[in-house]
């Protein structure tokens, strides 16, 4: 069973600091690593893609991607109110197309 | 920007009736999928499709379940006879290529009653 791991939170961080979320896979065969982010009620959102070890930094997110541990974090930087949501690590399933396998999600609260 | 648009979206239908769900993917892609979120849950993979076929289905996408792509823009997902437990959120994505990015409609809560 190929499962996603996620720490389902909630991780409260105050305005302005470094959210730090987390994500192990269980399929080493794994090649494409998505974040979401989904907001109450509503669908998930792309926020970032990483295909290959390292980090992948877009505006205040930095993703990182370690095959070898098979785990994959995301850092959202200077965090904001608006941030505050469900974080979605998401893990293709090494199926025809990359199906998706999605962890449970973190809910990160972002206190001013 | 592109984006995948899901009609309706909300339907309650009463238990054993018929539904099909509607999206409209991104104009260039070519990969499409339907997701489910029951309340509280995580989002779970139902069907993948690609060049008029399934490519892959879970095991939640049984013999009630089918997806048809009725024009060049359409793709739809029909239950045909739906129970208590197939009240979700039915996400509809699409993606440009396999293995990369897939994109969210904004979903259709789906009641069942």
């Amino acid at each position: 069973q190929k499962e996603v791991e996620q720490n389902s939170g909630p991780l409260s961080v105050p305005e302005g600091a470094i959210a730090s979320l987390n994500c192990t896979y269980s399929d080493r065969g794994s090649q494409s690593f998505f974040w979401y982010r989904q907001y109450s009620g509503k669908s998930p959102e792309l926020i970032m893609s990483i295909y290959s070890n390292g980090d992948k930094e877009d505006g205040r997110f930095t993703a990182q991607l370690n095959k070898a541990s098979q785990y994959v974090s995301l850092l959202i930087r200077d965090s904001q109110p608006s941030d505050s949501a469900t974080y979605l690590c998401a893990v293709n399933t090494g199926g025809s197309q990359g199906n998706l396998i999605f962890g449970k999600g973190t809910k990160l609260s972002v206190k001013p | 920007e592109p984006e995948v648009t899901q009609t309706p979206s909300h339907q309650v239908t009463q238990m054993g009736q018929e539904v099909i769900l509607r999206c409209v993917p991104i104009s260039n892609h070519l990969y499409f999928y339907w997701y489910r979120q029951i309340l509280g849950q995580k989002v779970e993979f139902l069907v993948s499709f690609y060049n008029n076929e399934i490519s892959e289905k879970s095991e939640i996408f049984d013999d009630q379940f089918s997806v048809e792509r009725p024009d060049g823009s359409n793709f739809t997902l029909k239950i045909r006879s739906t129970k208590l437990e197939d009240s979700a959120m039915y996400f509809c994505a699409s993606s440009g290529q396999e293995w990369t990015e897939a994109f969210f409609g904004q979903g259709t809560r789906l009641t069942v009653v």
